[in-house]
């Protein structure tokens, strides 16, 4: 079967540096996608891997190893409004999004 | 701005009542999806049109139906709501299907069933 895992939920302090691990199991792959959801809303993309390294975009970066079956999503420079559910979500070789049930990061003052 | 639409933003309707939830686009996608997401899980994919060609998710419930009258809008029809239907309904598009296109969600619709 299908399987993506990720932490149920992390804490983190404000203005540091906080990793969310993903890892991931599919039938075929064509991409890893993170999404971001403030609770009672729309998921938002971040980012989108398809190649191994580490893509930056402003104070959130993206990793992935395909070898390894792994993701993970740095925020960096942590702020209050990063309090929010993290999505991980692979695209399957049927070009079928298959999602992590997402990490729930609580930033603490 | 708003690129993808969905209305109501909260619904609340009684258990047996039909129920319509509505999505419109801006993008001019070819591809509309609705996800069913209940409190800390995944989204989960009920079906999507491509085009006009509608493709049903094989766990998906007869009790959902969906219509696409047009490129812009699409409609999710749960027949007889039970409670386990409350949830949060996602509606997202990408431009196209079989690629690696992005999937962008409205703001959603959460349904309360009494």
């Amino acid at each position: 079967g299908q399987n993506i895992d990720q932490p149920t939920e992390m804490t983190a302090t404000e203005g540091a540096i906080v990793q969310i691990n993903c890892t991931y199991q599919t039938s075929g792959f064509n991409g890893l996608f993170w999404y971001q959801q403030h609770a009672g809303e729309a998921p938002t993309f971040l980012s989108y891997n398809v190649l191994d390294g580490l893509e930056e975009k402003g104070r959130f970066s993206s990793f992935l190893s395909r070898s390894k079956g792994y993701s993970y999503l740095l925020l960096k420079e942590l702020q209050m409004k990063d309090s929010a559910s993290y999505l991980c979500a692979v695209l399957d070789s049927n070009y079928q999004l298959i999602w992590g049930a997402g990490t729930k990061l609580i930033i603490k003052p | 701005d708003a690129m993808v639409i969905q209305n109501p933003r909260y619904q609340v309707t009684q258990f047996g009542k039909p129920v319509t939830l509505s999505c419109s686009q801006t993008l001019n996608h070819n591809v509309m999806y609705w996800y069913q997401q209940k409190s800390s899980q995944a989204p989960k994919l009920l079906f999507h049109y491509y085009d006009k060609d509608f493709n049903n998710e094989a766990d998906t419930p007869d009790n959902f139906q969906s219509r696409r009258p047009n490129t812009s809008f699409c409609f999710l029809d749960i027949r007889s709501p039970g409670l386990g239907d409350a949830a949060m309904y996602l509606c997202a598009t990408s431009s196209n299907r079989g690629t690696t296109d992005t999937q962008y969600f409205g703001p959603g619709t959460r349904l309360t069933v009494l």
